[in-house]
């Protein structure tokens, strides 16, 4: 079966802490990846993709996320977050059209 | 500055009344989704239309949503009747052509059904 799991509803992180969102997935086929922000009463902003190439990639923000395929993971990482990062986060798969999966989200709070 | 726009931004109404929802794609954008999201089942899906025909409507409740383009620049999705088990945030997006590109999100319609 095809699926999204984003394991943590809720990421508490101090203001300049690292932070990692994990994201894993199911698929039989070919994916493609997807990390979206969504920062309160607004809709979803594309923070960055994977499609193919280097298996690292840098969004914007400062945030980058690395696709694992053996692991069938693309947790999303910043180095040191701020209190503008405050959002929730939606990693989303697309299984080889351009329909995408979402997963249940994770909130991502900044603790000042 | 590109955006998608979605009105109306706010919407309560009452049990068995009718909710258009509209939205106006990025021009030169293709393909238009609605996603319905809540606190219980996150984003859903609804449909999903290129080139103003609908691909993929399986995940709207056929019995009381419609979806349509009646042109480029506008979709449409409408609740007839309304329930409160609709009230939820809804959400367009469009994408530019086929395959799997960025889709661009609206701010949504928050719709409450008392």
């Amino acid at each position: 079966a095809q699926s999204v799991t984003q394991l943590d509803s809720q990421v508490p992180v101090f203001e300049e802490a690292p932070v990692e969102l994990r994201c894993n997935y199911s698929s039989s086929v070919s994916v493609y990846l997807f990390w979206y922000v969504q920062y309160p009463n607004q809709g979803l902003q594309l923070l960055l993709k994977y499609l193919s190439g280097s298996t690292l990639v840098k969004g914007i923000n400062g945030f980058e996320a690395e696709f694992n395929k053996s692991q069938t993971s693309f947790h999303l990482r910043k180095p040191s977050v701020h209190i503008s990062d405050t959002a929730e986060y939606f990693c989303a798969v697309s299984f080889g059209n351009e329909k995408l999966t979402f997963g249940t989200g994770t909130r991502l709070t900044i603790i000042p | 500055d590109a955006r998608v726009t979605q009105t109306p931004r706010h919407k309560v109404t009452e049990m068995g009344q009718e909710v258009t929802m509209r939205c106006q794609p990025i021009l030169g954008h293709n393909t238009v989704f609605w996603y319905r999201q809540t606190m219980m089942q996150g984003l859903e899906l609804l449909a999903y239309f290129r080139n103003r025909a609908p691909l993929d409507d399986s995940g709207m409740p056929k019995d009381r949503f419609s979806a349509e383009m009646p042109d480029a620049t506008l979709a449409t999705l409408k609740i007839q009747p309304s329930e409160p088990r609709d009230s939820a945030v809804y959400f367009c997006a469009s994408a530019r052509a086929s395959g799997v590109n960025e889709q661009f999100f609206g701010p949504g319609t928050r719709l409450t059904v008392l």
